[in-house]
């Protein structure tokens, strides 16, 4: 299954928007890329999942390159309450999550 | 409402004691998965289960066993054959079948064993 690579951290002005990339080079056609967001200590949250097409939902937008091969979650206007550790995993269409590798993710850090 | 409830939040143990963590999900979801998160650290799978009465083992899946005797219920024993248990226990169930599939997570138990 394919890997993901994130930066490790990033931090953004609170009111700005945020944009965490995530490169999945290795992605094949019927895989999906999924983010999830964990606050300290909390489980991880689904945020936004895409195939091929950009999409947005009322937390974010996820702009996915034409060729699949890297992808943007946005946060529009990043609050306090954004700041958490974002995942960017890649699971094919059917068979659930058994191979799926949640690395450590980026910290987004909002500052104030 | 629909979700997926881990009891405890926070354990703790005496050394060389086995702990049962539980994980009960209400969305008739087929697979159920326990992940262990260390300090800094990603998830990493312990097992899973893609139906009732069969599960199958993760990548740190020694030390542990876990059951799966209804749908809805998918318990982990820490052994006492875990050397290094105290962590932070995720349980999360999905879909298996079908375009994309969004996991559920439970809060998560905090496990101390001193």
């Amino acid at each position: 299954d394919a890997k993901t690579t994130q930066p490790t951290s990033m931090d953004c002005a609170e009111g700005r928007a945020a944009n965490l990339p995530c490169n999945h080079s290795t992605i094949s056609g019927n895989e999906y890329v999924y983010w999830y967001r964990q606050i300290h200590s909390q489980g991880p949250q689904y945020i936004i999942h895409g195939l091929k097409n950009n999409e947005t939902n009322e937390m974010a937008s996820l702009i996915i390159t034409e060729d699949r091969k890297s992808s943007t979650l946005i946060l529009p206007h990043a609050t306090l309450r954004d700041t958490a550790v974002y995942y960017c995993i890649v699971i094919p269409q059917s068979g659930g999550y058994q191979k799926v590798t949640f690395g450590t993710g980026t910290k987004l850090q909002v500052i104030p | 409402d629909g979700g997926i409830t881990q009891s405890p939040k926070y354990l703790f143990r005496k050394e060389g004691q086995n702990v049962t963590l539980s994980c009960e999900q209400n969305l008739n979801h087929d697979a159920m998965y326990w992940y262990r998160q260390d300090p800094g650290q990603g998830l990493r799978l312990i097992y899973y289960s893609q139906i009732v009465n069969d599960f199958q083992k993760g990548d740190i899946a020694e030390g542990y066993s876990v059951s799966r005797e209804k749908k809805e219920s998918f318990p982990l024993t820490v052994t006492s054959a875990q050397k290094n248990p105290t962590a932070f226990y995720l349980c999360a169930s999905s879909i298996i079948w079908g375009g994309g599939t969004e996991a559920f997570f439970g809060q998560g138990t905090r496990l101390t064993v001193v």
